[in-house]
């Protein structure tokens, strides 16, 4: 059972283009969440999503950045015009639940991805 | 707003020496707190998870502990060794979050010298 995987591992992108980074989930797992690391700061929350909904945003920039969970396939974050304020670590991890919330679950996170904006 | 702290922010040690590191927030009203291992370029491996009505969780030379009243946590490790060098991260889920939405400390990166 392959764990939470991420990618790119690194990406490189110029001020104002698009940067999109996927997260595959656990086996199983239908709760995805973003969290972002910058240098000298601590992980912080982004965004929770279940299969094609997002639950809590409440962490995410108002601006170029949005987030997806389809029903098929990885979960999405994409930053619109990267600016140099973007270059951070990206993490995604996730849970399973099928009845509900269960706060008391462990999270499993992937190995993130490294994003640069020249 | 719960505020999660941890001190020292780095912390380096001799093997074979015993170290605690410390986590404190600022809201008690908790669902659990969890520690967690960050190495460098990789992702946080959870080691301990401490639910809100327990004191302490056990996982081989690591013991953590919770007294919620004081609102803090210790994570305590045993005959460190090299390979516990490593960035430790704590994080707490407030009652009133959803799901995983984890509050983190800025982390305690901790270095032993053979």
């Amino acid at each position: 059972n392959a764990g939470v995987m991420q990618n790119p591992r690194h990406l490189v992108r110029r001020r104002g283009q698009e940067a999109r980074l996927r997260c595959s989930p656990m086996k199983g797992h239908s709760h995805v969440y973003w969290y972002r690391q910058l240098p000298e700061e601590g992980l912080k929350f982004m965004v929770y999503l279940q299969k094609e909904n997002i639950i809590d945003e409440s962490g995410m920039p108002k601006e170029r950045f949005s987030a997806e969970f389809p029903k098929e396939g990885p979960s999405i974050l994409r930053i619109q015009q990267v600016v140099r304020g973007d270059s951070a670590a990206y993490f995604c991890a996730s849970s399973w639940n099928d009845r509900g919330l269960t706060t008391n679950e462990k999270l499993f996170f992937g190995s993130g991805t490294q994003l640069s904006v020249l | 707003k719960q505020e999660v702290t941890q001190i020292p922010a780095a912390l380096s040690v001799p093997e074979g020496e015993n170290l605690v590191l410390n986590c404190s927030f600022t809201d008690s009203a908790i669902y659990n707190l969890q520690w967690f291992r960050q190495d460098p370029g990789k992702g946080l491996t959870s080691l301990l998870l401490i639910q809100s009505s327990q004191r302490e969780q056990t996982s081989g030379r690591l013991n953590a502990s919770l007294d919620k009243s004081s609102g803090r946590s210790t994570l305590y490790i045993a005959a460190s060794q090299p390979g516990d060098s490593a960035t430790y991260l704590c994080a707490v889920i407030p009652i009133y979050n959803q799901g995983g939405k984890l509050i983190f400390g800025q982390g305690t990166e901790l270095s032993v010298k053979p």
